[in-house]
């Protein structure tokens, strides 16, 4: 098992640029969740899903879309790139009755200039 | 609502040396509670969980204990080593079915020094 992947690893965009964020988990997983990492700021949620074809917004959704066409895949797209978007972020997967144990992706550390 | 308060780091520890990282929460009910570490360059991974009140959580000599009277998971090792460097984030799930979500701490880094 690969587990959960993300690509790219790191990403420079300049403002207003677009990009899509990709994640994909080889466990059967049905849930499927992105959060960003800020120092001082923890980790919050930006989308989960619990299964193929449906998404939900998190503590900070604005500037970001989600779709989930597939149980694998999960891809984080930011539709207009801010400076205010350079974080680090991270897909997680779960089975949707584990509650208690997510799996991370490596992570993908974003700049935006 | 709910809510997790860690201790600021960064705690410096020789190797050898006894490791307790605070943890308290806020929470309505009867929240599970989890403590995760962040190697570098990696994404978390979960250390321990415990889901009701009295349980000890224990994963590679790290405990920790859930008291509901003190509202606190502290974590703990006897003897770390330079290995264990890395950031350990305490989170609680609140009671909300399998829909449920993580509240995070903000983190506590480790250094251990040989």
């Amino acid at each position: 098992n690969a587990g959960v992947t993300q690509t790219p690893k790191f990403q420079v965009l300049k403002t207003g640029q677009s990009m899509t964020l990709q994640c994909a988990q080889d466990m059967n997983h049905e849930y499927m969740s992105w959060y960003r990492q800020d120092p001082g700021m923890g980790l919050r949620l930006i989308h989960y899903s619990v299964g193929a074809g449906i998404t939900d917004q998190g503590e900070v959704p604005n500037g970001y879309n989600v779709s989930r066409s597939t149980t694998e895949d999960f891809p984080l797209r930011l539709l207009s790139a801010a400076p205010s978007q350079t974080s680090v972020y991270f897909c997680a997967s779960r089975y949707y009755h584990h509650y208690y144990e997510q799996y991370f992706g490596p992570g993908t550390r974003l700049t935006v200039t | 609502g709910n809510s997790v308060t860690q201790m600021e780091g960064p705690v410096t520890l020789s190797e050898e040396a006894f490791l307790t990282i605070n943890c308290t929460y806020t929470a309505t009910g009867y929240p599970s509670l989890f403590w995760y570490v962040q190697y570098p360059g990696e994404g978390l991974q979960l250390l321990l969980k415990a889901t009701k009140a009295d349980d000890k959580g224990s994963n590679k000599g790290f405990e920790a204990t859930y008291r509901k009277e003190t509202t606190s998971f502290h974590l703990e090792k006897g003897s770390v080593q330079v290995s264990d460097s890395a950031v350990y984030f305490c989170a609680l799930s609140n009671n909300a079915g399998n829909n449920r979500k993580l509240i995070w701490g903000l983190g506590t880094s480790l250094a251990v020094n040989p």
